[in-house]
């Protein structure tokens, strides 16, 4: 059971726009910033999104996130095949003294 | 470009100890700054925060393992390594190291990370 909550999965068609939801409590998210990371198969997690809504260099701006009381949300626009992947947010938690994250959406390019 | 590298047995035995080594190219461990993770992944789950060290030997532990766990560091060698004794199945992961930068401490923030390696506990 994960610390932060996600949908388990999420689908849309090439070129329109998904939402993956991210939601905590006021240990983590409500008092820390969020990051969202991309997996692809196989691979290690790769940050995409850090401080709520900033992107490392090499990051593609159809990506955005977004932070709100202790929820967070990341966003894909103009979606593509290569998005198709697992995507985790992560936080640090007070109460833990430690990062958590979410259990991961999938999302599909259909 | 920073790189991180898992070492280690891929099997390991019930009750006993699982070793794995990240070895640190591209930066100095002993520069400071940034803190040394591992974290781990369940066969078909999430991601899992198991501890971190800084290169003067301080470290902090989930407390879901704490008692089995150690992290240690050899600044000489740029290398940190994982320590979880007694293991059970229920270890059976992918285990990533990775890179915490000192600024974002208290974020989630790892900027870069190992491939990972997976250590399976079966007899």
């Amino acid at each position: 059971q994960s610390v932060l909550t996600q949908p388990p999965s999420a689908s849309e068609t090439p070129g329109r726009r998904v939402t993956i939801s991210c939601s905590g409590s006021r240990s983590n998210i409500g008092s820390n910033t969020v990051n969202w990371y991309q997996q692809l198969p196989g691979t290690a997690p790769k940050l995409l999104i850090y401080s709520n809504n900033q992107r490392p260099s090499g990051v593609p701006g159809r990506f955005s996130g977004s932070m709100s009381g202790t929820s967070a949300s990341l966003t894909i626009s103009g979606l593509r095949s290569e998005d198709d992947a697992h995507y985790y947010c992560a936080s640090w938690d007070d109460s833990l003294t430690g990062p958590v994250f979410g259990g991961g959406t999938k999302v599909t390019v259909l | 470009q920073v790189q991180l590298q898992e070492s280690g047995p891929g099997l390991v035995k019930p009750s006993q100890t699982l070793s794995l080594t990240c070895t640190v190219s591209g930066a100095s461990i002993s520069s400071g700054g940034y803190y040394w993770s591992w974290i781990r992944q369940q066969p078909g789950k999430g991601l899992e925060w198991i501890g971190h060290i800084y290169y003067r030997g301080s470290t902090y532990y989930t407390p879901s393992l704490r008692g089995r766990l150690t992290i240690s560091v050899d600044t000489s060698k740029n290398q940190f390594s994982l320590n979880l004794n007694s293991v059970t199945a229920a270890d059976t992961a992918v285990y990533f190291c990775a890179r915490l930068p000192f600024d974002y401490y208290s974020s989630g923030l790892f900027d870069y990370w190992g491939q990972g390696t997976l250590v399976a506990v079966s007899s």
